[in-house]
């Protein structure tokens, strides 16, 4: 498969306490996006970050990504209960004959007050 | 909000019904597209459509029919669907068809009894 494949499934942590996921992909990337989904609602579009550039910030999120390695990873810091949510990465590669962003199963998030 | 709406929200229907998803974007974008999300898989990309034309076709059933009259708006049209069709539709948009960031509507909850 060549989707991002998000570490670990499910995440159960308390309010204060950092968050960190995952993402693994096969294939050269032109960048990597990563998205949050509320239970039962549409994704929204968190960050990218381009395939020349190692570490973002936003917020309380912080991203990184090795290309050498293929992995990408969401921290979030002093996370509140307003954080539970899925978070899914979608690196954007080239399939098919044209560029394309390829999700994966998500990361379940539960932040406990 | 996202700037992508879906109608309706909720959607109940028998296998032998006939009926339809509405997905509206205001912001002006040249690509759409309906992605299937069932519990615990990644997001299905069903359909792409690029300034109105469908530009990919993930092998999806003929029971699912889409279409796109115009770059603001997409419809999918359900008829004789089955019980395992039950999942999350959602709707997204993108400014141009390659990778870029996508603005998801809240989707559409089916149900098919």
């Amino acid at each position: 498969s060549q989707q991002g494949e998000e570490d670990p499934q499910a995440l159960s942590i308390q309010e204060g306490e950092n968050a960190t996921m995952n993402c693994s992909y096969k294939t050269s990337i032109n960048n990597l996006q990563w998205y949050r989904q509320n239970s039962g609602r549409g994704l929204v579009h968190l960050i990218l970050i381009r395939s020349n550039e190692r570490e973002k910030h936003s917020g309380r999120l912080r991203v990184t990504l090795d290309t050498s390695k293929k992995s990408s990873s969401l921290l979030i810091t002093a996370s509140r209960a307003a954080d539970t949510a899925s978070y899914f990465c979608a690196p954007r590669l080239f399939s098919g004959g044209y560029n394309k962003l390829i999700f994966g199963a998500g990361t379940r998030l539960a932040v406990h007050p | 909000e996202t700037g992508v709406t879906q109608t309706p929200r909720h959607l109940v229907m028998g296998m032998t019904n006939k009926k339809s998803l509405k997905c509206e974007q205001h912001l002006g974008h040249n690509a759409m597209y309906w992605y299937k999300q069932s519990a615990k898989k990644p997001l299905e990309l069903m359909f792409v459509y690029s300034l109105e034309e469908r530009v990919e076709n993930n092998s999806v059933p003929s029971r699912f029919s889409p279409e796109c009259p115009n770059s603001s708006h997409l419809f999918l049209h359900l008829h004789t669907l089955q019980p395992e069709d039950s999942a999350l539709y959602l709707c997204a948009s993108s400014q141009d068809f390659g990778g870029e960031t996508q603005y998801f509507g809240p989707g559409t909850r089916l149900l098919v009894l």
